[in-house]
């Protein structure tokens, strides 16, 4: 089945560092990619969508500045924590899905962030 | 305002018990989906709803879609320690968005 590969897995860093977060879709290619937020025992909060090519769709109350997000081929896209905070301490996962918009997103492992 | 209410938030529940999880909302849904989502990894597709009335199986789960594709629910038989996870639904939203609920944390005791 379709695969989606995010890096890291894990990241700790000092607080004020920027820290970038790659989704990659192994085996299929993603006009879409979606990226999450899950803080501990909460859902997943869609942050924003990335079309291939073009500028990222950002949901409410997410601050585009503070969360870079490119998608530059349709197999990648990065995700980068600038200036991270200990409040963005959280689950990031991303999701892609492919040409066909009737097949379900494929859903990256997630990458824990935490800022000390 | 949350545009899926899934209930409970969550269950504890002994092994051999059944359960059911509720995911409603006061919008219509192309489709509808049931995750799982074991700690530190990404949710895993459990299933897709599609058409009004319907109900699919697998194994031990049933989903059902309520007739007016604004509602689903997800019922266990004889839950088993290894159904323990956050079951989450989530619905397409706008045409390409897909939305969750809050989640159904499962603890199932043996």
């Amino acid at each position: 089945g379709a695969v989606v590969s995010q890096h890291p897995s894990w990241v700790i860093c000092k607080s004020g560092t920027s820290v970038k977060i790659e989704c990659r879709s192994l085996d299929f290619q993603a006009t879409t990619m979606f990226w999450y937020r899950q803080f501990p025992k909460q859902s997943l909060m869609l942050m924003a969508t990335s079309n291939e090519g073009s500028k990222a769709t950002y949901e409410q109350g997410v601050e585009k500045d503070k969360f870079l997000i490119n998608h530059a081929s349709l197999t990648l896209s990065t995700l980068t924590v600038t200036s991270a905070h200990p409040e963005d301490s959280s689950f990031y996962i991303c999701s892609a899905r492919g040409l066909d918009s009737n097949q379900p997103q494929h859903f990256g492992d997630g990458t824990r962030l935490s800022i000390l | 305002t949350q545009l899926l209410e899934q209930s409970p938030q969550f269950l504890s529940i002994q092994e051999g018990e059944n359960l059911t999880v509720y995911c409603n909302s006061s919008s219509v849904f192309s489709s509808l989906q049931w995750y799982r989502q074991e700690p530190g990894e990404g949710p895993v597709l459990l299933v897709t709803v599609v058409t009004g009335g319907e109900v699919k199986k697998l194994k031990r789960l049933t989903f059902q879609f309520g007739d007016a594709r604004k509602d689903s629910s997800l019922h266990i038989t004889a839950a088993q320690p290894g159904d323990t996870g956050l079951y989450l639904c989530a619905g397409e939203w706008g045409g390409f968005k897909t939305i969750f609920g809050a989640g159904t944390r499962l603890f199932v005791k043996a």
